[in-house]
């Protein structure tokens, strides 16, 4: 299966901060990968997919760049409401697989 | 609004079967191109996806639970299910049922989870 990993493992921001997560994936996945927000005690919401397409009713300071096995969440000015832990996902093969995730907390 | 709700036991005996069921509302199971799927969660670490079915009972199961695991579908209840046998404490977790939705972009296929249930913790203990 292919591994994905992420970092930071966690970071603190302030409202209004740019913040960027980084996932790496053990192989090449072409831009097959997408980007999930958890907040606690809810299940995951899907942000993007493919990569780089914004998730229909997702506000657009979410954005993802990448491709091949190096890929980029940007949350442009961080609002309160996305303190929460991000896990991306690798679709590219089976067994789809989910990186470690990266927790978002307030400085 | 496609809506997904899990239900089943949340205390199951070590070596007994863990059996939980996704009801699926706000849109028909039988439509094209979604796989019903589930995903698992231990405390406080990360996601695992289980496998899906597609209405037509075509399934995929993740290599590393496959001797274990069914996942079934009944169409006129617009439900599916999940059965994972022999379980152990490390089976305790958050299990979610999900839609995944696979179609055809213009150069690629997509592929991605849209809708989930709010999850169900399941405990594994004696």
């Amino acid at each position: 299966a292919i591994q994905m990993t992420q970092s930071p493992s966690s970071l603190s921001a302030s409202v209004g901060d740019r913040v960027t997560i980084t996932c790496r994936a053990s192989q090449g996945i072409r831009n097959d990968l997408g980007w999930y927000q958890q907040k606690p005690g809810k299940a995951p919401k899907l942000l993007i997919y493919a990569a780089s397409s914004l998730q229909s009713g997702v506000p657009s300071r979410f954005s993802g760049s990448g491709s091949g096995t190096d890929f980029t969440l940007t949350i442009s000015s961080l609002q309160p409401e996305d303190f929460a832990t991000y896990y991306c996902l690798q679709d590219y093969n089976y067994p789809f697989t989910f990186g470690p995730g990266t927790k978002v907390d307030i400085k | 609004q496609v809506q997904l709700q899990e239900s089943g036991p949340g205390l199951v005996k070590p070596s007994q079967t863990l059996s939980l069921t996704c009801t699926v509302s706000g849109g028909s199971i039988s439509s094209g191109g979604y796989y019903w799927s589930w995903i698992r969660q231990h405390p406080g670490k990360g996601l695992e996806w289980i496998g899906y079915i597609y209405y037509s009972g075509s399934t995929y199961y993740n290599p590393s639970l496959k001797s274990r695991v069914t996942i079934s579908v009944d169409t006129s209840k617009n439900q599916f299910s999940l059965k994972l046998s022999s379980v152990t404490a490390a089976d305790t977790a958050v299990y979610y049922c999900a839609r995944l939705v696979i179609r055809l972009g213009e150069l690629s296929l997509f592929r991605y989870f849209d809708y989930w249930g709010q999850g169900t913790l399941v405990t594994v203990s004696s």
